[in-house]
């Protein structure tokens, strides 16, 4: 069964202060990685889509990086905007195109 | 529309009673998926429709959940009988055909609290 798991559950971060999130994934095969924003009372926002092993995407102060086992989503000195749930979701080869989601991290930058 | 539409924004409704949710997608999105999304999880997918026919329907928990799109826009996802674990918030989500799924606009979803 394909899982996605994410840590921390929950981020602090003082303004300026850049830290990253993990998506660790266990899937029979990638066809695709993605990473969302969503605040509080709305839908998810389409971030990023990584689909090998060593790609990068960068938007703004966030970079997301991709390995075999893990993703990561960088946040380069955050300011309280950048306060959101952040999630990550995995396609597999082969199988539908209906992501599935991890259970997100809270992020809170206070400034 | 600009974005995905749904109504109502809250439900609040007695455990045992019928409700409806409805989405209006983005015009010209094909593709459109609903998502139960409770409390501290991610977004957990119900059901997908190509144009007017549901090709995914196996996250329907079970027979009471039913949804249609009879002409291949607007959607409306139907629960029976409903229980206080159904309490959650349903997304709904639109992209221009299946292939895009992952890339899906998000409408803000419909909190139900079943009491």
């Amino acid at each position: 069964e394909d899982q996605v798991t994410q840590s921390p559950e929950a981020l602090r971060l003082q303004e300026g202060e850049s830290s990253s999130l993990n998506c660790s994934y266990t899937v029979s095969g990638l066809r695709g990685l993605f990473w969302y924003r969503q605040d509080p009372g709305k839908g998810p926002e389409f971030l990023f889509t990584l689909y090998s092993a060593g790609e990068e995407k960068e938007k703004e102060r966030l970079k997301a990086t991709l390995t075999k086992k893990e993703s990561f989503l960088h946040i380069t000195a955050p300011k309280p905007e950048d306060s959101a749930t952040y999630l990550c979701a995995v396609q597999t080869s082969g199988g539908s195109y209906i992501p599935t989601f991890g259970r997100g991290t809270s992020l809170i930058v206070h400034p | 529309g600009a974005g995905v539409s749904q109504t109502p924004s809250n439900k609040v409704t007695e455990k045992g009673k019928y409700v409806e949710l409805r989405c209006d997608p983005i015009s010209g999105h094909t593709a459109l998926y609903w998502y139960r999304q409770s409390l501290g999880q991610g977004p957990e997918f119900l059901i997908y429709f190509q144009g007017t026919g549901a090709a995914d329907d196996s996250g329907l928990p079970n027979d009471r959940f039913f949804a249609v799109r009879p002409e291949g826009s607007v959607s409306t996802l139907k629960i029976q009988r409903t229980e206080r674990g159904d309490s959650a918030v349903y997304l709904c989500a639109s992209s221009r055909d299946e292939n895009m799924a992952a890339e899906a606009f998000f409408g803000q979803g419909t909190r139900l609290t079943v009491v």
